[in-house]
């Protein structure tokens, strides 16, 4: 069965400050990679997607995202956050032909203006 | 992209009650999922709702704790039976757009607490 790693759960930082969230998975096949955010008091939405080509996936408000197949990662970016940017962000990985992703548990980002 | 409403948006219930929880969709869309979101834990596929039939519940969840309907392409509903502070979570419920590579969107969710 997938399984995907979310390996920092609380991130603080400053604004202007770099982000990089991490994203593991452990299926070695065709995979659909997603990073949601769900903002304070909102619902989840989709913050970007990789299905092929390019494996660096740019999504909205300046986050992008790199599919690297041989480390089974597909990390977040983002070169500047904003206080704005205070969110829950869940990457997800779909795979094995189904349509169903599996989550990952989930980062809390938390920025301080 | 598909918008989702769901009802209520919180709601706080007696232990051994029940809650239906309802999902409408603005468009018919193809799947509907129901999940379970637990504070600084994953989301939780419930079961897959199937319109026309029985729906497909995952590992651990089950109809009688769970029934579900889906009368229609554009709505779907869950109950959870028998509450205990167990069951105190958010549920959400999804669409699957297969129009978009089964792109998922998602509702505002259900805050239920079971006291």
């Amino acid at each position: 069965a997938q399984s995907v790693s979310q390996h920092n759960h609380h991130v603080i930082l400053s604004e202007a400050a770099s982000l990089e969230l991490g994203c593991n998975y452990s299926y070695g096949g065709t995979v659909n990679l997603f990073w949601y955010v769900q903002y304070p008091g909102q619902h989840l939405q989709l913050l970007l997607k990789y299905f092929s080509g390019d494996p660096l996936v740019k999504g909205i408000k300046g986050f992008e995202a790199e599919f690297i197949k041989s480390k089974f990662s597909f990390n977040l970016r983002k070169p500047s956050v904003q206080w704005s940017d205070t969110a829950e962000y869940f990457c997800a990985v779909r795979s094995g032909g189904s349509y169903i992703p599996t989550f990952g548990r989930g980062t809390s980002l938390i920025v301080h203006p | 992209s598909a918008v989702i409403s769901q009802k209520p948006s919180r709601d706080i219930c007696q232990r051994g009650t029940s809650l239906t929880i309802q999902c409408q969709v603005d468009s018919q869309v193809t799947m509907m999922f129901w999940y379970r979101q637990q504070p600084g834990q994953s989301l939780t596929l419930i079961a897959t709702a199937n319109q026309g039939s029985e729906a497909t519940y995952e590992s651990g969840f089950v109809i009688d704790k769970f029934p579900i309907s889906r009368p229609n392409l554009t709505f779907s509903t869950l109950t959870v039976s028998n509450m205990s502070p167990e069951d105190s979570s958010i549920y959400l419920c999804s669409v699957g757009d297969s129009n978009i590579f089964y792109e998922q969107y998602f509702g505002p969710g259900t805050r239920l607490t079971v006291t």
